[in-house]
């Protein structure tokens, strides 16, 4: 697609329930990342896909958090068993990987917020 | 460690005036620089990029930055701020080699009339 597509844009939850996030990224960006993003806060690196390369799941704050990248594109980041603590925004990136160096520019979705009742 | 550092939280300006957010970082190696913005409501939105090149760096809505090596700085700057640039501002190092990105706490503008 033109941009990087998530959804749903705004879901609300009771605490304890699974949510599942998805993110379209650019086509043909192999890099993939999620961010998280609390009220009046910055930005929470949660993971980084490249490629079919191991993900690098540094950032994923509890074993609640997993997420996964079928065929190199479309990823999803699931939240089990809810808490009011994850209420945010989570943003997805894509981004091309430039010729024999690091990462190019992140392209962002809009975000999908996320409200645990 | 990396890090990337916006010392102001939020600043206010009168529409017409201009513009300087501060930028730190701190990386081993030449890093890659950006500045995006966010909208209320919105995803981030790339401003401009620095690679490589003249420190000088132009970017979109008449914005620009400058790497300054010495000072490890890269401020971004608006000669004549537009109630339209009301938002919120990140700095952000990418490495040259892997995939981190490091992005600063983020610095909100305020355009006042």
């Amino acid at each position: 697609g033109a941009g990087v597509s998530q959804s749903p844009s705004n879901k609300v939850t009771e605490k304890g329930k699974d949510v599942e996030l998805r993110c379209d990224p650019i086509s043909g960006h192999t890099a993939l990342y999620w961010y998280r993003q609390s009220l009046g806060q910055g930005l929470e690196f949660l993971i980084y896909f490249q490629g079919n390369s191991a993900p690098d799941k540094s950032g994923l704050p509890s074993d609640r958090f997993s997420a996964e990248r079928t065929g190199g594109s479309v990823s999803t980041l699931t939240i089990q068993r809810t808490q009011q603590e994850d209420s945010a925004v989570y943003l997805c990136a894509s981004s091309s990987v430039l010729a024999g160096s690091g990462t190019g520019e992140l392209f962002f979705g809009e975000g999908s917020r996320l409200t645990v009742l | 460690a990396q890090s990337v550092t916006q010392p102001d939280i939020h600043i206010t300006v009168s529409e017409g005036a201009s513009l300087e957010l501060r930028c730190n970082y701190s990386y081993g190696a030449t890093p890659y620089l950006f500045w995006y913005v966010q909208s209320p409501g919105q995803g981030l939105q790339l401003l401009l990029k620095y690679f490589s090149g003249d420190t000088l760096v132009q970017g979109i809505k008449g914005f620009e930055a400058e790497f300054k090596r010495s000072q490890s700085s890269f401020n971004l700057r608006k000669p004549s701020v537009h109630w339209s640039d009301a938002a919120e501002y990140f700095c952000a190092v990418g490495a040259n080699t892997g995939n981190q990105f490091y992005f600063g706490t983020g610095t909100s503008l305020t355009v006042i009339p």
